[in-house]
């Protein structure tokens, strides 16, 4: 089975700006995950999506927000971005079926905010 | 609430071994594992769930004390490519929603 991808991989905008970022979970998997990875905060629970419902959601501002689609795809999107949005965002897919429910992450997308 | 991690870092030679331990304040329902290497994205390798279960990795080891609500992973006999950080994810109840701890670095040396 082909792993989670994420487009694109590297992303350079400039504040005030919107960017939005895609994420295709690995065959069969209806749960989505976003986090963003950076130095200082390590890896952060955006939210969760599954069956194109958000089913969680971390501490993160309103700015941020995502949607899934019938197909499992997700979207990430960030608006009036600011120089601290500059991370590692990753997305990670699980299935649901039986007990274990491993997650698997996505290569990610580099965001770079100048 | 973030679980906590320890060590922060730890160096060691080939062949040593290496416990990681993973805590939480919060019951828990599993713990998961991963290793990230440097511009790369985690990399699944183990999971826990409450009662005793667990898949992943068949050249690394790890328990779950339900009672202490800690996870701890055990590397034998390390290998250079272990290198690289490592985080626990706890999952409360069946929330489905994974917390990570801060991280330990693990540098093998040849």
């Amino acid at each position: 089975k082909a792993g989670v991808t994420q487009t694109p991989r590297y992303l350079i905008k400039t504040r005030g700006q919107q960017v939005t970022l895609s994420c295709s979970p690995i065959s069969g998997h209806r749960s989505v995950s976003w986090y963003q990875q950076t130095p200082g905060q390590g890896l952060q629970f955006l939210f969760e999506y599954f069956s194109e419902t958000q089913r969680n959601k971390g501490n993160f501002p309103g700015r941020f927000s995502g949607r899934q689609f019938s197909n499992s795809r997700s979207e990430m999107n960030v608006s009036t971005l600011e120089l601290g949005d500059s991370a590692l965002y990753l997305c990670a897919s699980r299935s649901e079926a039986g007990a274990y429910n491993e997650q698997f992450f996505g290569p990610g997308t580099r965001l770079t905010v100048l | 609430q973030q679980p906590v991690q320890s060590p922060q870092a730890v160096i060691l030679r080939e062949g040593e071994d290496a416990v990681i331990n993973c805590s939480s304040s919060k019951a828990l329902y599993s713990v998961h594992w991963y290793r990230q290497k440097h511009g790369e994205a985690p990399v699944f390798l183990m999971i826990l769930l409450k009662g005793g279960e667990q898949k992943g990795h068949d050249k690394i080891s790890a328990s779950f004390n339900e009672k202490k609500q800690q996870s701890s992973l055990y590397l034998t006999a390390s290998q250079l490519s272990y290198s690289g950080t490592y985080f626990c994810g706890t999952e409360r109840g069946s929330a489905r929603q994974l917390t990570f701890g801060s991280g330990t670095q693990l540098t093998v040396l040849p």
